[in-house]
C-alpha cells in the first residue's frame, strides 16, 4: 500500500542552525502538508501546498519557515534559524484531492539544543 | 476560532467494557476525521465521516456525526488491550472557512486494562 515516507527521523541541531526535513508524499497525490506535534500536545497545522505554490499557512508558519518541491517526489519544509521552540515532532501529510483523506507519514523528530 | 474539544483526555478501561469518546466542535463542518496514534508513531486514519447521521464501524470502533449537533462520538465495544493507543479527532473548517487545513482536538489517551 502507498504511503508517505519521511526522512530523517530524527534531527538534532543546534539554535541557530538551519534544519530541511524531507517527505516523499504519495504518488499520485497533488495535495501536501506540514503538521507539528510538540511532545504531549495536539496536532498543529503549519501549511499546505498545491501546483508549486502555498494554498493556506498557519501563525505559526513564519518568516522562519519554508517549504519547496524540488523535484517531482520530494517535498521539503526548512526552517532557516531554529529555536529551541521548534523542537516537535512535524508530520507531512498528501491527498489526492481537497475533500479526500489526508495521510501522514511517520514524522520527524526534531530536537533543537 | 475553531475549537476543537475531545473528551475525555485520558482513558483507562477494562478489557470488555464498553465506552465512548467525544468531539465537540465549534464551527460548520461536514467533514471530520478519527485518526490513531501510538506512542512515538504516525497518526493513522481510521474513519472519515463526510455528512450529518454518517455512521462508520471497523471492528470494535464506531464513529458517528452530528453535523447539527457539531458532535462526534468514537465508541468502543468490548475493548482489547491492542486498542490502547491515543486518538485525535479532527475536523475540515472548509464549510465555515473554505480552507483545508484540519484542526484537531487534544487527544484520548485510551489505555486498556487486562
Amino acid at each position: 500500500e502507498p504511503e508517505v515516507t519521511q526522512t530523517p527521523s530524527h534531527q538534532v541541531t543546534q539554535m541557530g542552525q538551519e534544519v530541511i526535513l524531507r517527505c516523499v508524499p504519495i504518488s499520485n497525490h497533488l495535495y501536501f502538508y506540514w503538521y507539528r506535534q510538540i511532545l504531549g500536545q495536539k496536532v498543529e497545522f503549519l501549511v499546505s501546498f498545491y501546483n508549486n505554490e502555498i494554498s493556506e499557512k498557519s501563525e505559526i508558519f513564519d518568516d522562519q519557515f519554508s517549504v519547496e518541491r524540488p523535484d517531482g517526489s520530494n517535498f521539503t519544509l526548512k526552517i532557516r534559524s531554529t529555536k529551541l521552540e521548534d523542537s516537535a515532532m512535524y508530520f507531512c501529510a498528501s491527498s489526492a484531492g481537497t475533500t479526500d483523506t489526508q495521510y501522514f507519514g511517520p514524522g520527524t523528530r526534531l530536537t533543537v539544543l | 476560532e475553531l475549537k476543537v474539544e475531545q473528551n475525555p483526555l485520558f482513558l483507562s478501561m477494562q478489557e470488555g467494557k464498553n465506552y465512548t469518546i467525544y468531539c465537540n466542535y465549534s464551527t460548520t463542518s461536514d467533514r471530520l476525521y478519527w485518526y490513531r496514534q501510538d506512542p512515538g508513531k504516525s497518526l493513522e486514519s481510521l474513519f472519515v465521516l463526510l455528512s450529518n447521521g454518517a455512521v462508520k464501524q471497523e471492528g470494535r470502533l464506531m464513529a458517528s456525526l452530528d453535523t447539527k449537533a457539531r458532535l462526534s462520538t468514537l465508541h468502543i465495544t468490548a475493548a482489547v488491550h491492542d486498542l490502547s493507543a491515543t486518538y485525535f479527532c479532527a475536523v475540515d473548517p472548509f464549510m465555515d472557512t473554505g480552507r483545508r487545513a484540519l484542526t484537531f482536538g487534544s487527544g484520548t489517551r485510551l489505555q486498556v486494562q487486562p
